[in-house]
């Protein structure tokens, strides 16, 4: 069964600071991986999808890779924002089931 | 347009009671999910419908049932809820099933007592 973590649990930076959130998983057969962002009591949002082919997407100030092989992908936030407080979930789809991870609370203190 | 919609937002249960949760999106995707989210564990997709017409189980679909009404349509039906069942349940849609990006409801949160 395909295992995804998420560390470290919570981070809590100072505005401006660049930032890398970390997943791996255990399972190196993937169709894709994708990133959310959930804010408290909220449904998630869909932030970057990297698809297996794929070795990275980048939107605006995020950045995500990926590594199959390593089982691992990072996610970086550059010039981090107050606003970008919340908690980031990576998810990983194989075959036709989702596992997600536990999550990282980010915290931007402005 | 309103995206994937969840009702009731929240909902409280007595052990035994049953209960439908709804979901709709406006998106005219094919494929749809429920999951469900508690504290340390993470999502867990517990039924998916691939397309109308189609549902398949998730990792969790133990004391649930579900329904694919029709393309905009899947509910999530509790027949003899447990406390176990005490959760946010999200649902959500995608264009397709593979390598397409998941868009999701508010949740609803329900508490069985």
């Amino acid at each position: 069964k395909q295992e995804v973590t998420q560390i470290p649990a919570a981070l809590s930076v100072p505005e401006g600071e660049n930032l890398v959130l970390n997943c791996s998983f255990t399972d190196s057969a993937i169709y894709n991986l994708q990133w959310f962002r959930q804010d408290p009591g909220k449904g998630l949002t869909s932030l970057l999808l990297i698809q297996s082919s794929q070795r990275e997407q980048t939107s605006g100030r995020l950045n995500a890779s990926l590594d199959k092989s390593s089982g691992r992908s990072t996610l970086y936030i550059a010039a981090s924002q107050p606003g970008d407080s919340a908690t980031y979930l990576c998810a990983v789809q194989g075959g036709n089931q989702f596992y997600f991870g536990t999550g990282t609370s980010l915290t931007v203190i402005p | 347009n309103a995206g994937v919609t969840q009702t009731p937002k929240f909902q409280v249960l007595k052990t035994g009671q049953s209960m439908t949760l709804q979901c709709a999106q406006d998106m005219n995707h094919n494929s749809m999910y429920w999951y469900r989210q508690d504290p340390g564990m993470g999502l867990r997709l517990i039924y998916y419908s691939a397309s109308e017409g189609t549902t398949d189980k998730g990792e969790v679909p133990n004391g649930y049932n579900v329904s694919r009404l029709n393309k905009r349509e899947f509910s999530l039906r509790l027949e003899s809820a447990a406390p176990s069942q005490t959760s946010v349940y999200f649902c959500a849609s995608s264009p397709g099933l593979a390598e397409e990006t998941q868009y999701f409801g508010p949740g609803t949160r329900l508490l069985v007592l």
